[in-house]
């Protein structure tokens, strides 16, 4: 069984299109992480849940809305795609606590034409 | 602001040999340093981590080493494998709440 599953894996879709990304995961966590990887392959949090509750907002542009329904779920809606906002978005759990192993999914891969 | 710098970027070592990646944060508050591999096309995975009350932590091959008073650390990889060739991120964090900061990666190709 996969620990954190997210869907879809790939993704291309023109510019100005809603899109979302939907990341679950099976570890019992108490935490969930949304991070953006770009080209450079440079990793940045975006988001972090924990219990449902939003703890963690980096400056990310508001076209972009974390949901998590519960604490297994974090799901990522972005509206009005920009070429910019391709990259591999990665859902990630762990369970709260300095230094509690974080556990990344495999990635969606998002390509805006 | 890059508070973890990590370097080099790429790496090339001969099967055999000992890979050794550099990071230095700015951060004092930082009090976990974790290292994470990642493969292509794959999320990260924790490789090995440390805290700032010991100088060094080795698990296998892969060995951390701490120099709180540079705020500098370092990941060695012994017996570099073809199997090691991945990229790796250094990583800090403080706080209950894991607000990690990574570094840029180094990709290290380990060649037969």
């Amino acid at each position: 069984d996969t620990a954190v599953s997210q869907t879809p894996k790939y993704l291309v879709t023109q510019m100005g299109n809603d899109k979302s990304i939907k990341c679950e995961q099976n570890l019992g966590h108490d935490t969930m992480y949304w991070y953006k990887q770009d080209s450079k392959k440079f990793l940045k949090i975006m988001f972090s849940y924990n219990n449902k509750e939003l703890i963690i907002n980096e400056t990310v542009p508001n076209r972009f809305s974390p949901k998590s329904p519960d604490k297994a779920h974090l799901n990522l809606h972005i509206n009005s795609l920009e070429l910019g906002d391709s990259a591999v978005y990665f859902c990630a759990s762990s369970q709260k606590g300095a230094g509690n192993t974080i556990y990344f999914g495999e990635g969606s891969w998002l390509t805006v034409v | 602001q890059q508070q973890v710098k990590q370097s080099p970027q790429s790496l090339i070592v001969q099967k055999g040999g000992i890979s050794i990646i550099n990071c230095a944060y700015e951060n004092t508050a930082f009090d976990y340093f974790p290292w994470y591999q990642q493969f292509p096309g794959k999320g990260p995975a924790l490789l090995i981590a440390i805290r700032p009350d010991v100088s060094e932590k080795k698990e296998g091959r892969f060995t951390i080493s701490f120099n709180k008073s540079a705020k500098q650390f370092s990941l060695h990889i012994m017996d570099s494998q073809p199997g090691d060739s991945a990229t790796y991120f250094c990583a800090a964090s403080h706080g209950g709440y894991q607000k990690v900061t990574f570094g840029t990666g180094t990709k290290l190709q380990v060649i037969p």
